[in-house]
């Protein structure tokens, strides 16, 4: 059974960090690009960033970039947001989602940033 | 960065049928966007339809098919059914980065 458990979520205040999970099993993590997706509340899903399977590429939402750095580790199946200077408006659920084809997805974690 | 339109918001009957689309504010969509679309309900994650234009996952009802029309990916729904009303979202590719529709609200009343 594939599974994608997301850990780290929590309430921060502006300018905080934040480092996000993802616990993979079930499927080929070594061998797939690994995504983070969010959506804040009341909006839609956002494209957060992305890695290749061996790390050497990845890219990110202009919002972000600069402040948030994707990581993997294959060894332990695991995918890593972490989120520095973070906003108000980065208020959002987190999902993890994995598979080239976008085939798996987390249930998510809940960051809020706030005063 | 680009910006993906949808429908906000469309209505389907029971049994009929409906086709969202999704647009590109850079021009045309063409396969080289690599169009998803992606189902959400109240609750729960999101999970995947349609990859690559038109493939289906195993778990995509029959009822689902992508395709590119008018210059953008459609997602049309033919027999609707009332466990079809959610939100539906579209992922462009573009040559890195990849880009969210605003999402379409479908009814099925």
């Amino acid at each position: 059974e594939v599974q994608l458990v997301e850990s780290g979520g929590g309430l921060v205040q502006p300018g905080e960090s934040l480092r996000l999970s993802c616990a993979a099993s079930g499927f080929s993590f070594s061998s797939s690009w690994m995504t983070w997706v969010r959506r804040a509340p009341g909006k839609g899903l956002e494209w957060v960033a992305n890695m290749k399977h061996d790390g050497s590429v990845n890219y990110y939402m202009d919002s972000v970039k600069g402040r948030f750095t994707i990581s993997r580790d294959n060894a332990k199946e695991s995918l890593y947001l972490q989120m520095t200077s973070l906003r108000v408006e980065d208020t959002a659920v987190y999902y993890c989602v994995g598979g080239d084809m976008a085939e798996y997805w987390g249930q998510g974690s809940l960051v809020t940033v706030a005063s | 960065q680009a910006v993906v339109t949808q429908e906000p918001s469309l209505t389907v009957s029971p049994g009929g049928t409906v086709t969202l689309t999704c647009g590109s504010s850079t021009g045309t969509v063409t396969s080289g966007h690599y169009p998803f679309w992606f189902q959400q309900k109240p609750g729960q994650a999101p999970r995947t339809l349609i990859y690559d234009t038109t493939n289906k996952h195993s778990w995509t009802p029959a009822r689902f098919s992508g395709s590119l029309l008018g210059g953008k990916a459609a997602l049309t729904l033919s027999g609707a059914q009332a466990e079809d009303e959610a939100e539906y979202y579209c992922l462009l590719y573009y040559r890195g980065p990849w880009v969210f529709g605003g999402g379409t609200k479908l009814t099925v009343l």
